[in-house]
């Protein structure tokens, strides 16, 4: 069964620096590129990054360029999610996700 | 960016009748390679998005065949024949010909 779950999130105060992580099981991880996505609390969804199965070609919205890193390991078959200078827009669940499976999400709270 | 333009559909749907719900991209999501670069997502209450129709008209594993897609290359339908319980929520396209990717806004379907 293929597994994405997620973690890291929490309540952070703006301008603060949070990472996620996103272990996945039940599939090749290597074989796959990897996203973030995020909701907004009541909006629709947002791609935030993307990442290749070898690392070799990452993408990012502009909302979140220059302060967020998107990485994985496949050793450990870990995406990540490294947030900086972290706004109050930021606020969202934030979803690991191939184009096919999705984990459940995690809530990050950008607030003083 | 490619902008995804999402229809309303004039809820509430009766159960058991058919739902279709529009999509129109701001740049033509056909590939020289003739595939067609869209998604459709339903995102049920409280859940993940759940992949429904990829390459614009291939339903996901699993998913029932009351769901079909179609179009062209800047408009496109999902079709619901006889809408049960279980369908209800928010649905979502989504183009992945180039980044950023977009997502239309959400349809929200609900049962009469």
């Amino acid at each position: 069964e293929v597994q994405l779950v997620e973690s890291g999130g929490g309540l952070v105060q703006p301008g603060r620096s949070l990472k996620l992580s996103c272990l996945a099981s039940g599939f090749t991880f290597s074989n796959y590129g990897m996203n973030w996505i995020r909701q907004a609390p009541g909006k629709g969804l947002e791609w935030v990054a993307s990442i290749s199965s070898s690392s070799s070609y990452i993408y990012y919205a502009d909302t979140v360029k220059g302060r967020f890193t998107i990485s994985r390991d496949n050793a450990k078959n870990t995406l990540y999610l490294q947030m900086t200078s972290l706004r109050s827009e930021d606020t969202a669940l934030y979803y690991c996700a191939t184009t096919n499976y999705w984990g459940q999400g995690v809530m990050v709270t950008v607030s003083s | 960016d490619i902008v995804m333009t999402q229809g309303a559909l004039p809820n509430p749907v009766p159960s058991g009748e058919s739902a279709s719900i529009t999509c129109q991209s701001s740049k033509s999501l056909l590939h020289s390679n003739g595939k067609t670069y869209l998604n459709w997502y339903l995102q049920r209450p409280g859940q993940s998005p759940q992949l429904l129709i990829y390459w614009m008209s291939t339903r996901a594993s699993g998913v029932s065949d009351r769901f079909s897609g179609s179009g062209s290359g800047t408009d496109f339908t999902l079709k619901i024949s006889s809408v049960e319980a279980e369908d209800v929520g928010v649905y979502y396209c989504q183009q992945f010909l180039e980044y950023p990717r977009t997502f239309g806004a959400g349809t929200k379907l609900e049962l009469k």
